[in-house]
Order: C-alpha cells, then structure tokens, then sequence
C-alpha cells in the first residue's frame, strides 16, 4: 500500500521569503498527487495537484514539483505571507479496488514570521 | 456555496452512550467519506460511500456505523462510543468523474469521550 512523509514536522519562514515543504512516497506506480491545506479549525482545503506524467505544475503562488526517480515531491510558496500559516498534507489516492480513499502524509506545519 | 456541513463542531460525551455526527453535502456529489485526524497519525479513513445505500469500511472501521440513504447526507454512528474515539473527525466529498480525490472537506467534529 502507499505510506506517504513529510520531512520536517514544522517550517518557520520570514514572511516575503519562498518556502518549500517536502514529501515522499513509497509507491512508484503512485500516479496522481495533491496537496492541502488545513488551517487552525477548519478542514484540509485542496491547493494544487499534479499527475505523474508531469514534472512541475504552478498555481497562484504556489509550484509543486515531482521527482519520480527519488519519489519526491515538494510545494513551493512564493513571498509567504501571515495567510499562509497552517498545516501542509502531500496525499496520494489509495489504488485498493473500488474504493476511494486518501492516504496522507503526516503534515509540515508553516509558521510565518513578521 | 459548495460545501460540506458536519454537526456539531464539538461534543463531549460519555462512554456508551450512542451518538452520531451528521455530514451533508450540496454539490450533488457521488463520493462521501469520514477520516478521523489524530496527532502524528494523519487523517484515516473510517468509512466510504460510492453512492446511496452502498457504503464499506475504509482503514479504521471498528467501532463505527455509517448509513447513506440520501445522496447529500452520510451521517457516522458511533453505537457505543469509547475513550479511544476522542479524535478531529472531517467528512468529505468528491464527485464520480474526479481523479479520486476528497477535494471537499467539512470543517470537523472534534470529539471527547470521557
């Protein structure tokens, strides 16, 4: 099955500065990823997602960018601001048959510095 | 607005005493879910539905019920609730012909069993 990671449990940026969360796979035939956002009381909110037969994908703001070789993956935020501050999720689909499920990372909590 | 709406956002209860937490959804989507978030274990999933009436165990099923008899509504029955429940728990949804991702979440139930 898919284990998914992320590597650091917390992140503190100065606002105006890039950050970069990092996550990892286990499953190379993964072929589908998302990542989200959960702020303080609410529930995890879709921010950008990306197949596996791209490298790179932009939003708003945001870059996510996917090594398949390493089986890693990363969100890029540019000029972070105080908005930004939450709990980051890599999350990848569970290919059991018929079901729907995601499987999540463990999160990287970003904490934006005046 | 799209969204998903759990009640209630928090509850404090009692060892055995039966409760359920209602989930409704209006974007007419196929795909309801409940994950439970605990901390350093991530989001789980307790229970999924494909569509009305067909419902089957996600990753951490015991100790809890799920009916879907409407499609906007997929509400979690906790018969017999125990301490070991106390957890955030989220509903999602997410329609057939997406790429298998919970792309809306509801704001979240935190739960104590005392």
């Amino acid at each position: 099955g898919e284990s998914v990671g992320l590597h650091l449990p917390t992140l503190s940026v100065q606002e105006g500065d890039n950050s970069i969360i990092n996550c990892a796979y286990s499953n190379s035939a993964s072929d589908y990823f998302i990542w989200y956002k959960q702020e303080s009381g609410k529930g995890p909110q879709f921010i950008i997602d990306i197949r596996s037969n791209m490298d790179k994908r932009q939003g708003q703001r945001v870059t996510v960018l996917l090594n398949k070789t390493v089986k890693h993956l990363s969100l890029q935020i540019a000029a972070t601001q105080p908005g930004d501050s939450a709990v980051y999720f890599c999350a990848v689909p569970t290919r059991d048959t018929g079901r729907r499920a995601l499987t999540f990372g463990s999160g990287t909590r970003l904490q934006v510095q005046p | 607005e799209a969204q998903v709406t759990q009640n209630p956002r928090y509850l404090i209860t009692v060892t055995g005493k039966k409760l359920t937490v209602t989930c409704s959804q209006n974007m007419n989507h196929e795909y309801m879910s409940w994950y439970r978030q605990d901390p350093g274990l991530g989001l789980r999933q307790i229970y999924y539905s494909m569509n009305v009436e067909v419902t089957d165990k996600g990753d951490v099923p015991e100790g809890y019920k799920v009916s879907r008899k409407e499609k906007r509504n997929f509400p979690l029955i906790l018969e017999s609730p125990s301490p070991n429940q106390t957890s955030l728990y989220f509903c999602a949804s997410s329609a057939k012909d997406s790429l298998g991702t919970e792309a809306f979440f509801g704001q979240g139930t935190r739960l104590t069993v005392v």
